[in-house]
């Protein structure tokens, strides 16, 4: 079965500053792999999806992250915190077969931005 | 276009009551999805509607959970006898299972926290 680690619960970075949120993953088959946002009381917004074009992956809001097999990685970067960054997000991996077709989530990480 | 939507956004409920937790797909999304989302932890797959059929009922965590999709459309989750272990957010998400293979964007309601007491 498809699995996910994130790394670090909690992260915090300056305005400014480079986010990094790391998320590793344990796959059978060639892995798909998501990143979600969660902004407080909301749903999961999709930021970026690898689906084994392009390993490097660019998303919304700035946001890209780079798949890496030999480290069975897919780690989200932004260049810069915006304030407006602060949330939870969260890493998975599609889990398909026989028809079936689920995410299998990591716990996630918080992100803090401080001004 | 609309979103995925779910009513309530919340629900209080007492121990051993039942309770019905409603979701709109996205129109036109043949796949709908449940997920629960416990505090401090990330969605957890509930069970996969392709139409009106579940595909894939292994995540629900006992018989006193069944869910419904009638007419293909909403859907219904409805929980027996609640637990005040139950208390979560259950979200629904839906997709239109273009690509397939794992690939879909599944698209997330705001979910309904569900408060047993």
């Amino acid at each position: 079965a498809q699995s996910v680690t994130q790394l670090g619960s909690h992260v915090s970075v300056s305005e400014g500053a480079l986010v990094l949120l790391r998320c590793n993953y344990s796959s059978s088959v060639p892995p798909y792999l998501f990143w979600y946002v969660q902004y407080p009381n909301q749903g999961l917004q999709l930021l970026l999806k690898y689906t084994s074009a392009a390993t490097l992956v660019k998303g919304i809001n700035g946001f890209e992250a780079e798949f890496k097999k030999s480290e069975t990685s897919f780690h989200l970067t932004k260049p810069s915190a915006h304030m407006s960054d602060a949330a939870e997000y969260f890493c998975a991996v599609s889990e398909y077969k026989g028809g079936s077709e689920k995410l299998v989530f990591g716990k996630g990480t918080k992100l803090t931005v401080n001004p | 276009g609309a979103g995925v939507s779910q009513t309530p956004s919340n629900k209080v409920t007492e121990k051993g009551k039942y309770v019905e937790l409603r979701c709109d797909p996205i129109s036109g999304h043949t796949a709908l999805y449940w997920y629960r989302q416990s505090l401090g932890q990330g969605p957890e797959f509930l069970i996969y509607f392709q139409g009106t059929g579940a595909a894939d009922d292994s995540g629900l965590p006992n018989d006193r959970f069944f869910a419904v999709r009638p007419e293909g459309s909403v859907s219904t989750l409805k929980i027996q006898r609640t637990e005040r272990g139950d208390s979560a957010v259950y979200l629904c998400a839906s997709s239109s299972r273009r690509g397939g293979g794992g690939t879909d964007t599944q698209y997330f309601g705001p979910g309904t926290r569900l408060t047993v007491l």
